[in-house]
């Protein structure tokens, strides 16, 4: 069964700091891979995915991820934070065609100080 | 376009109540997923809807969780008799089913605590 690991429960970093958020995944193929936000008291909102192509994925809010097959990973950065990015972060994998379940990771905290 | 919605909100009650959480998805979405999220587990897939058919219910943690969708607009999530083991956060996520996985929106989420 596919799996998401999330190595960092808790990440802070200063405002206009550069961001990455590891995950790893474990799979026998390429998953589908996404990334997810909750601010508090919400429901998650979707950053960006990983279906195949470019390896170098842009989404929403100025975030992008890296897909890496050698690694499992897919991290996903920011060059420079805002404190409005204080939030936690989800990683999550498909792999089933035909069934949309997703797996999620634990989830990144995210702290941003002034 | 109102998004996802979901009622109540909070909900507090005793051990041994039925609960009944409400779900609307957003009009147009043919998929519809029930999570449920806690510290200790996680974000966690309880089921998931399509075209109001039950898909994968593999995530129900047992027989005193039911979930319902009578028609496109509506789905409810019981728990009957409640346990104190349930207080969590119940989050409904609906999606227009696409190839091969298109962006799950998720409600506000309803706060569930079982005393």
């Amino acid at each position: 069964a596919q799996s998401v690991t999330q190595p960092d429960i808790h990440i802070t970093v200063s405002e206009g700091a550069s961001l990455e958020l590891r995950c790893n995944y474990s799979y026998g193929a390429t998953p589908y891979l996404f990334w997810y936000v909750q601010s508090p008291g919400q429901g998650l909102q979707l950053l960006l995915k990983y279906f195949s192509g470019d390896t170098l994925v842009q989404g929403i809010k100025g975030f992008e991820a890296e897909f890496k097959r050698s690694q499992s990973s897919f991290n996903l950065r920011k060059p420079s934070v805002h404190w409005s990015d204080a939030a936690e972060y989800f990683c999550a994998v498909g792999v089933e065609f035909g069934n949309e379940k997703l797996t999620f990771g634990t989830g990144t905290r995210l702290t941003i100080i002034p | 376009d109102a998004g996802v919605i979901q009622s109540p909100r909070h909900e507090v009650t005793e051990m041994g109540q039925e609960v009944t959480l409400r779900c609307k998805p957003i009009s147009g979405h043919n998929s519809l997923f029930w999570y449920r999220q806690t510290m200790m587990r996680g974000l966690e897939l309880l089921i998931y809807f399509n075209n109001n058919v039950p898909i994968d219910d593999s995530g129900m943690p047992e027989d005193r969780f039911s979930a319902k969708m009578p028609n496109a607009s509506f789905s409810t999530l019981k728990i009957q008799p409640s346990e104190p083991r349930d207080s969590a956060v119940y989050f409904c996520a609906s999606s227009r089913a696409g190839t091969p996985y298109n962006e799950q929106f998720f409600g506000p989420g309803t706060r569930l605590t079982v005393l």
